[in-house]
């Protein structure tokens, strides 16, 4: 089962900021949360990850609550072509050998 | 190539007969993980390689699915006596080892069986 829980679907506005939940309110103190989207029959593309600390990078930034337990995604600027399938997943190594367990995501449509 | 790459791309295959999809990881990633997507679904996590063991074969579905990897680098899943169940997009993706390190996917291999 999934460790992560997401909303099905979510709608924003070209130009504006996306903000997509997470809820991982049974992660261990070793898993990371990750984010990775998903476009029409493409492979899933890497965007963020972090620990415990808020992450930014070129594509997106990562707000991780201080408990850890939910996180969210944020597209500053979502554009038409960021419309996908969003995933949350969690990672850790050691006997969890760095897999990644995908939930059914949130598909989000950005439109006009 | 810079990237993950799987091959072929597509594959129809009649009902009983083997298949075997082909992964070529990121060089220098030594974990290998194959995933399973079904139409509509989320990914289905099917076995795992560092280097060229196999320490986590948990989500292989059944007998008939096997995996190998040669070299620490290429890798091969194969789908013995094939069945319409299996018709999915198979994906693969690369690391380097540790849970802190970004996990590279390939564009899959969608596998159709007829």
């Amino acid at each position: 089962d999934a460790k992560t829980t997401q909303p099905p679907s979510m709608d924003c506005a070209e130009g504006r900021a996306a903000n997509l939940p997470c809820n991982h309110s049974t992660i261990s103190g070793n898993e990371y949360v990750y984010w990775y989207r998903q476009i029409h029959s493409q492979g899933p593309q890497y965007i963020i990850h972090g620990l415990k600390n808020n992450e930014t990078n070129e594509m997106a930034s990562l707000i991780i609550t201080e408990d850890r337990k939910s996180s969210t995604l944020i597209l500053p600027h979502a554009t038409l072509r960021d419309t996908a399938v969003y995933y949350c997943t969690l990672r850790a190594g050691g006997t969890s050998y760095g897999k990644l367990t995908f939930g059914q995501g949130t598909i989000l449509t950005v439109h006009p | 190539g810079a990237g993950v790459s799987q091959s072929p791309s597509n594959k129809v295959t009649e009902k009983g007969k083997d298949v075997e999809l082909r992964c070529d990881p990121i060089s220098g990633h030594t974990a290998l993980y194959w995933y399973r997507q079904s139409l509509g679904q989320g990914l289905e996590f099917l076995i795992y390689f560092q280097g060229n063991s196999a320490p986590d074969k948990s989500g292989l579905p059944s007998d008939r699915f096997s995996a190998e990897r040669t070299g620490g680098s290429v890798s091969t899943l194969t789908i013995q006596r094939t069945q319409q169940e299996d018709s999915a997009v198979y994906l693969c993706a690369s690391s380097l080892e540790g849970a802190n390190t970004e996990a590279f996917f390939g564009q899959g291999t969608r596998l159709t069986v007829v």
